[in-house]
């Protein structure tokens, strides 16, 4: 299957600081998505992100298809944004989602 | 709004005990997944559904059945529990009206300790 590596697997940030994650695979997805699980465990869809860029508030995320990776971008963190970003994608015509091992982040006041 | 939930948020069980996880969803989403988290290792699929009385492996079934009798529900049966199946339990539906953007809805999960 096609392989998803997630940069960096630990980040801590001081509050108010900037921060890109990255998500590469080894070949070309569909479906690509970003989520965010907080430190209580609740996942939560963020971006559906098959290509191009969107934003959301603080956040935004850019996928380049042709070069295999997406980017998640957090600006002016805060404490509320720590917890585990993973990047899922799914197969064509497929309902499951394979899951990067994710990017823990600690935003520290 | 959306809502996903697990039985229990935290389970001690005994080496060798069945039990039996239980997830609900209220969105009449057609497919149930269960997923085991494990630190460094992300979330691993263990079985899913995408119709009553279905059930298809994933990545990681051994030790695990599933059953889906009500569309609503989707339950995770450790036949006899072990230690390494100590973890984060997740569940999740979606809908396979095959739109694009189609994501996951999580529950809570539960955190199982095998002693």
């Amino acid at each position: 299957g096609i392989q998803v590596e997630q940069s960096p697997p630990d980040l801590i940030l001081q509050e108010g600081a900037n921060s890109t994650l990255r998500c590469n695979f080894s070949d070309s997805v569909n479906n690509l998505q970003w989520f965010h699980q907080n430190p209580w465990g609740q996942l939560i869809n963020l971006f559906y992100i098959p290509s191009g860029t969107k934003q959301n508030g603080r956040l935004s995320a850019t996928t380049v298809a042709t070069e295999r990776y997406s980017l998640l971008y957090i600006s002016s963190s805060q404490t509320t944004d720590s917890g585990v970003y993973f990047c899922a994608h799914s197969g064509a015509g497929s309902y499951q989602l394979t899951f990067g091992k994710g990017t823990k982040l600690s935003v520290i006041p | 709004d959306v809502k996903v939930t697990q039985s229990s948020r935290y389970l001690v069980k005994r080496t060798g005990e069945k039990v039996f996880l239980e997830c609900v969803q209220d969105m009449d989403h057609e497919n149930m997944f269960w997923y085991r988290q494990d630190p460094g290792l992300g979330l691993r699929l263990i079985y899913f559904s995408y119709d009553v009385k279905m059930k298809e492996k994933g990545d990681i079934p051994e030790g695990y059945s599933v059953s889906r009798e009500k569309k609503e529900r989707f339950s995770l049966i450790l036949e006899s529990a072990s230690t390494n199946q100590t973890s984060m339990y997740l569940c999740a539906s979606s809908s396979h009206a095959g739109l694009p953007g189609e994501t996951q809805y999580f529950g809570p999960g539960t955190r199982l300790l095998v002693l």
